[in-house]
């Protein structure tokens, strides 16, 4: 059982499409986030979702939207995808803020042509 | 100026090697800290807290700093298992775990 899944892992688009990354965690947490790592390997926090409220939003282009229907999932939409959002998306979720231990997901490998 | 930062390496050790990563943060407000470990291609994962008065799991030793506002993480006896990405990562209250960039330990036979 999967703890913390994440779907799709792989994808690779054109510049221009609008594309979603759905996240899902069996964990019982009330904290979720999605955290972008790009080439260089630098792991950054985009958003983060404590009980479905918005509590962090970094600054991240408007093109990108987080939406939490319930406190078990935490998705990503992304507009008008451009060349420099090709990275690996991961979701992570903590009991609640501040935690010690985030549980991320596998990740979702985003290609952008 | 980075809120965390490491040496990237990459760290080049024989099997058996002692190896110690080092980690700066610039905000003295920080609470927490931690080094997750993050294989190739893979997910980062919590490898230990780092706790004021030093902490040591089997091979691994975490040491704090709070007034040099450092942290290191000390391998004794490397195992080929141990190469991997090395992640200092910090909490501030309010705020998501920082990450740094990482160091890479390649340990060879």
């Amino acid at each position: 059982d999967t703890a913390v899944s994440q779907t799709p892992k792989y994808l690779v688009t054109q510049m221009g499409n609008d594309k979603s990354i759905k996240c899902e965690q069996n964990l019982g947490h009330d904290t979720m986030y999605w955290y972008k790592q790009d080439s260089k390997k630098f792991l950054k926090i985009m958003f983060s979702y404590n009980n479905k409220e918005l509590i962090i939003n970094e600054t991240v282009p408007n093109r990108f939207s987080p939406k939490s229907p319930d406190k078990a999932h935490l998705n990503l939409h992304i507009n008008s995808l451009e060349l420099g959002d090709s990275a690996v998306y991961f979701c992570a979720s903590s009991p609640g803020q501040g935690a010690r231990e985030l549980f991320f997901g596998e990740g979702s490998r985003l290609t952008v042509l | 100026r980075k809120e965390v930062e490491q040496d990237p390496g990459p760290f080049n050790v024989p099997e058996g090697a002692t190896v110690a990563f080092n980690c700066t943060y610039s905000n003295s407000a920080s609470q927490s800290f931690f080094w997750y470990r993050q294989d190739c291609r893979k997910e980062p994962k919590l490898l230990m807290s780092v706790y004021s008065s030093g902490n040591e799991d089997g091979r691994f030793t975490a040491q704090l700093n709070r007034a040099s506002q450092y942290i290191s993480l000390l391998i004794r006896d490397s195992k080929l298992s141990d190469s991997a990405t090395y992640l200092c990562v910090v909490n501030q209250a309010g705020t998501a775990l920082i990450f740094g960039k990482g160091t890479t330990l390649s340990v060879s036979s």
